[in-house]
């Protein structure tokens, strides 16, 4: 099945600087990839996803980009605010209907 | 609030006993999947039901089982419980498993469970 792996566990910015997670994936048929932001004590929320025919995707601070070759896939968030601080899961899922397999999550702390 | 909902919030009971945690999936989601979220393990999938019929297992426990009813709401049912199994509980629905369907969960807001 499939595995994904996610890094760093933690993650330590100052505000303004950009932040850069890293997931691979095991399963060369997975073909989605969604990001979860968990604030502390509430449910995972969709922040940004790609789909495998994409190989860039930008919404306003925040990036993902895929490589299928190498399997893995990255999230992005420039001028990090104290407000991003959260953790952050990446997510794999092959065909639709199928489940999402998470990474085991990035503490990203942004201090001001 | 996300439309999927989960009940109760908050669960603490004793070693040894049986539990049932309940989620209501957002209107028109005909995918239910539970997760067990511990501090290092992120988030675990448990098992998926699609419109009243299993269709996926992943890390459950031989002591845990779940169900989806016609109604479309499901239930996890934890037996035996041992202090291991205190975690966060999360559902999350998804509008189906078509070609356009099963991408990006809502997901509920999660079922505390504490074994004592």
């Amino acid at each position: 099945g499939e595995n994904v792996e996610q890094h760093p566990s933690t993650l330590s910015v100052q505000e303004g600087d950009s932040a850069v997670i890293k997931c691979t994936y095991s399963d060369s048929a997975s073909n989605y990839f969604p990001w979860y932001k968990q604030e502390l004590g509430k449910r995972p929320q969709l922040i940004i996803d790609i789909r495998s025919n994409v190989g860039e995707k930008k919404d306003q601070r925040i990036a993902v980009t895929l490589n299928k070759t190498a399997k893995h896939f990255s999230l992005h968030i420039t001028e990090t605010q104290p407000e991003d601080s959260a953790v952050y899961f990446c997510a794999a899922k092959g065909q639709a209907g199928t489940a999402l397999i998470f990474g085991k999550g990035t503490t990203l702390s942004v201090s001001s | 609030d996300s439309g999927v909902t989960q009940t109760p919030k908050h669960l603490i009971t004793a070693t040894g006993q049986r539990v049932t945690l309940r989620c209501s999936p957002r209107s028109g989601d005909l995918s239910v999947y539970w997760y067990q979220q511990s501090l290092d393990q992120g988030l675990q999938f448990l098992i998926q039901y699609y419109n009243g019929e299993e269709r996926a297992k992943g890390n459950i426990l031989e002591r845990f089982s779940a169900q989806q009813f016609p109604d479309l709401h499901s239930e996890l049912n934890l037996s035996s419980l041992e202090l291991g199994d205190s975690a966060l509980y999360f559902c999350a629905s998804s509008p189906g498993q078509g070609i356009s369907g099963g991408y990006g969960y809502t997901f509920g807001s999660g079922t505390r469970l504490t074994v004592v």
